[in-house]
């Protein structure tokens, strides 16, 4: 069965530094995946995913994340992280199959 | 385009009733899936249908249930309502569903049970 761990609940940091934000995951076969996030009150949303190919992804809003097949991670990176940051982020694994696997989620708490 | 639209927003139950929650899919995506998502916590798998039919269920009792349209629109059905069905329960929606599709979420309805 696949599982997913995300190492940190609450990550505070200052604006304009870098931050990241671990997730490790355990499965027996080859699997898919997700980051998302959820601010306030609202649902999720699909900020990157991995697929196959190149290990390292970069989302539209400057983050980034490097699949790390040896140490089963998939931790998530920016260099410099806005208030607007602040939210909910969500590591996830997905087999073939139709089963999507949360992680119990960090919250990033942007200071200015 | 419209989202994942999901209805009604918020739900107040009381223990032992039954409750049904409806969400519309994007325009063309044919699978929906339904979180659990408990405060605090990341959400839990409860069912993936595609095409109408039932591709996924995840470790809930039998008092959860759901069906999907020929509109490939769907619904949730919770009978028997405990404390701790209390949640924001979530849609999400795919063109296929396949292990790499890009899941869209609803906003989700928040269910408080009494």
């Amino acid at each position: 069965a696949q599982s997913v761990t995300q190492l940190d609940s609450q990550v505070p940091v200052f604006e304009e530094a870098p931050v990241e934000l671990r997730c490790n995951y355990s499965s027996s076969v080859s699997v898919y995946l997700f980051w998302y996030v959820q601010y306030p009150n609202q649902g999720l949303q699909l900020l990157l995913k991995y697929l196959s190919g190149s290990t390292l992804v970069e989302s539209i809003n400057g983050f980034e994340a490097e699949f790390n097949k040896s140490q089963t991670s998939f931790h998530l990176r920016k260099p410099s992280v806005h208030i607007s940051d602040t939210a909910e982020y969500f590591c996830a694994v997905r087999t073939g199959g139709f089963k999507t696997i949360f992680g119990a989620g960090t919250r990033l708490f942007v200071k200015a | 385009d419209a989202g994942v639209t999901q209805s009604p927003t918020h739900l107040i139950k009381t223990r032992g009733q039954h409750v049904t929650l409806r969400c519309s899919p994007i325009s063309g995506h044919k699978s929906v899936s339904w979180y659990q998502q408990v405060l605090g916590q990341g959400p839990q798998f409860i069912f993936q249908y595609y095409e109408k039919e039932e591709r996924g269920r995840g470790n809930f009792p039998d008092r959860f249930s759901a069906r999907q349209f020929p509109n490939y629109s769907s619904e949730l059905n919770v009978n028997a309502l405990l404390l701790g069905d209390s949640a924001l329960y979530l849609c999400a929606s795919s063109l296929g569903g396949g292990g790499g599709e890009t899941q869209y979420f609803g906003p989700g309805t928040r269910l408080l049970v009494l």
